[in-house]
């Protein structure tokens, strides 16, 4: 069964430094998502993007942030300069196009900022 | 976004139907209900989605009421598996919306 994978698994980085993390979603969805969810607390949403463009933001997604889908495949999360509450879980999701029924998620990458 | 309230904390022994409730009183005509799971700090999983009428597939039967200001999930034959957090949503209008996901209701399947 398809599904959408997302690297590294874990990342540990210092406060200040840019991380980029990675999802590949499955081939044929055209809608990508990125969630965080902090430790103890609800899945946010951040980002939704569809035809190389944003098209919708959370207040969370500042200018520290950015998404890309450089080629065919991946779908990126990047964070300008962390900082200690930018530690979570950050999920990657994506949907087929023309059928909304399901949001597939990835297994998350854990963000460490220390 | 239509508000969604579920108990926060359920139990249920293993093999029998787990019965979660969801209240959507503000819920529009068009507005689907919504079911996802999130298994420890896995990433959530779809579980079933309806409009107006009873819903079922491998994983559960989806029972909105004549109103549809609230459902119930029904999860048929629990297993330890099943121990999980359950979120009831109802992303506003049709299409790819966002997910916005509450606290749930944390089930947890006993032996």
């Amino acid at each position: 069964e398809p599904e959408v994978t997302q690297t590294p698994s874990h990342q540990v980085t210092q406060m200040g430094q840019e991380v980029i993390l990675r999802c590949v979603p499955i081939s044929n969805h055209l809608y990508f998502y990125w969630y965080r969810q902090i430790l103890g607390q609800k899945v946010e949403f951040l980002v939704s993007f569809y035809n190389n463009e944003i098209s919708e933001k959370s207040e969370i997604f500042d200018d520290q942030f950015s998404v890309e889908r450089p080629d065919g495949s991946n779908f990126t999360l990047k964070i300008r300069s962390t900082k200690l509450e930018d530690s979570a879980m950050y999920f990657c999701a994506s949907i087929e196009g023309g059928k909304y029924d399901e949001q597939f998620f990835g297994p998350g990458t854990r963000l460490t900022v220390l | 976004d239509a508000k969604t309230t579920q108990p926060p904390s359920m139990d249920c022994a293993e093999g029998r139907a787990a019965n979660l409730p969801c209240n959507h009183s503000t819920i529009s005509g068009n507005e689907y209900v919504y079911w996802y799971r999130q298994i420890h700090s896995q990433g959530p999983q779809y579980i079933i989605h309806g409009l107006k009428n009873n819903e079922t597939n491998e994983m559960a039967s989806l029972i909105i009421t004549e109103d549809r200001k609230s459902s119930t999930l029904i999860l048929p034959h629990a297993t330890l598996r099943d121990t999980a957090v359950y979120y009831c949503i109802v992303p506003p209008g049709v299409g790819a919306q966002k997910l916005v996901f509450g606290q749930g209701t944390r089930l947890t399947i006993n032996p």
